[in-house]
């Protein structure tokens, strides 16, 4: 029983353009949601998170969307530079665990020079 | 200057015999936790500490053991009961209600 899905295994964009990354989740309890990078070989590391009373947070280049009705939320880079490409994880908690995350299966993003 | 540090960073083990990951975090956080990663999937929770002294398990346990004597250090041992435990293997910690730190990860290869 997969709580949170990354339906889009990977993802190509050009460099400079919009990348545009996507996770549904299924439980109603979750309030806090995060995106998180990964390289190869490393662990992941915090890009930008989104509370459940909020439905947009930007932080430079990288904007969280959350539409709680649709259960959907996505991450966009705007600009996309080559440095962007990794895998992306999404990851939620509910209200009744402050501590342990569940993540989505990851999207490999390539960013073309 | 605080973090998380994994060791080793690679790790071979022999058929039926247990092996030790080492997870040690001077972040002062309560919390800590043991994630897989295997090709082509998702981060899947072995283990999590909220208090010394205190674990539970996560969606993939078995095989797995844990102990948390110090706030500091969350060993796990994969066990010869694991019976794929090729894979990558992940510690985090945190403060209640917040994200996650990761080490740097150690992978695991069964010869």
């Amino acid at each position: 029983d997969q709580q949170v899905k990354q339906n889009s295994p990977s993802l190509s964009v050009q460099e400079g353009r919009i990348s545009i990354l996507n996770c549904d989740y299924t439980n109603s309890m979750f309030d806090y949601f995060l995106w998180y990078k990964k390289y190869p070989a490393e662990g992941p590391t915090f890009l930008i998170s989104i509370s459940s009373i909020k439905d947009k947070n930007e932080d430079g280049r990288f904007t969280v969307f959350l539409n709680k009705s649709a259960k959907h939320l996505s991450l966009h880079i705007v600009p996309s530079q080559p440095g962007d490409s990794a895998v992306y994880f999404c990851a939620a908690k509910t209200v009744d665990s402050s501590y342990k995350l569940i993540f989505g299966s990851g999207t490999r993003l390539l960013v073309r020079p | 200057d605080g973090g998380i540090t994994q060791s080793p960073k690679y790790l071979f083990r022999k058929e039926g015999q247990n092996v030790t990951l080492s997870c040690e975090q001077n972040l002062n956080h309560d919390a800590m936790y043991w994630y897989r990663q295997d090709p082509g999937q998702g981060l899947r929770l072995i283990y999590y500490s909220q208090i010394v002294n205190d674990f539970q398990k996560g969606d993939i346990a078995e095989g797995y053991s844990v102990s948390r004597e110090k706030k500091e250090s969350f060993p796990l041992t994969v066990t010869s009961a694991q019976k794929n435990p090729t894979a990558f293997y992940l510690c985090a910690s945190s403060i209640a209600g917040g994200g996650y730190t990761f080490g740097s990860g150690t992978r695991l290869t069964v010869v």
